[in-house]
């Protein structure tokens, strides 16, 4: 079993649609959680972190279950340049060292 | 900008060839990471550093070695190049302490034919 899973989609949506991903981790000591953004053929970079409490950022909201062990990210408002592949990232408290899901690849459409 | 680059971006070698990528940061972070991208496996660690001469294994370190005799100098190095080596190679910075987050650099595409 994977440490951290996602579905890779792809996902292809409408531009203004909301669309929301999943990710679930296996550790239950992991310690904070990301989401991460990749375009393609670029290096990732963080999207935001993911609290207990749920936290907004923009369009953009995330979620933490820790109970089911389970994270999500939801997008309001699709834009074209949402468009990316976007990484679920675990931390597990070992000095920082960052669990990485496979990604889950977003296509928005005019 | 995380000041982050990596040399070369693009490289293409043969089978049994020495092979050295090398990460350069301009922000004196602590920690810096060696991963490698392959299609559906997401980015996996191959080494990290919490200092100078500092360094570890990550999940996927057979058939890699790292050395950092600076903080803004991490190198990894392919002592034999073989073509399951083939992949994207990702630097990553970070500051003990801080939220956890990494600072990546734009990769090296690695060919090994």
């Amino acid at each position: 079993r994977k440490e951290v899973e996602q579905d890779p989609g792809p996902f292809n949506v409408p531009e203004g649609a909301t669309v929301a991903f999943n990710c679930t981790y296996s550790n239950s000591a992991s310690q904070s959680f990301f989401w991460y953004r990749q375009d393609c053929r670029k290096e990732p970079k963080l999207l935001m972190s993911v609290y207990s409490s749920g936290n907004e950022d923009g369009r953009f909201t995330a979620q933490l279950n820790r109970a089911s062990q389970y994270i999500s990210l939801l997008i309001r408002d699709s834009k074209l340049s949402d468009s990316a592949t976007y990484l679920c990232v675990v931390n597990e408290g070992q000095g920082g060292k960052l669990i990485f899901g496979q990604g889950t690849e977003l296509s928005v459409k005019p | 900008d995380a000041g982050i680059t990596q040399s070369p971006r693009h490289k293409v070698t043969e089978t049994g060839t020495p092979v050295t990528l090398r990460c350069h940061q301009t922000e004196n972070h602590r920690y810096m990471y060696w991963y490698r991208q392959d299609p559906g496996h997401g980015l996996r660690l191959i080494h990290y550093s919490y200092g100078v001469k500092d360094t570890d294994k990550g999940e996927v370190s057979d058939g890699y070695s790292v050395s950092r005799s600076k903080t803004e100098d991490f190198l990894l190095t392919l002592e034999s190049a073989t073509s399951s080596q083939t992949s994207v190679y990702f630097c990553a910075a970070q500051d003990p302490g801080s939220t956890d987050t990494q600072y990546f650099g734009p990769g090296t595409r690695l060919t090994v034919l």
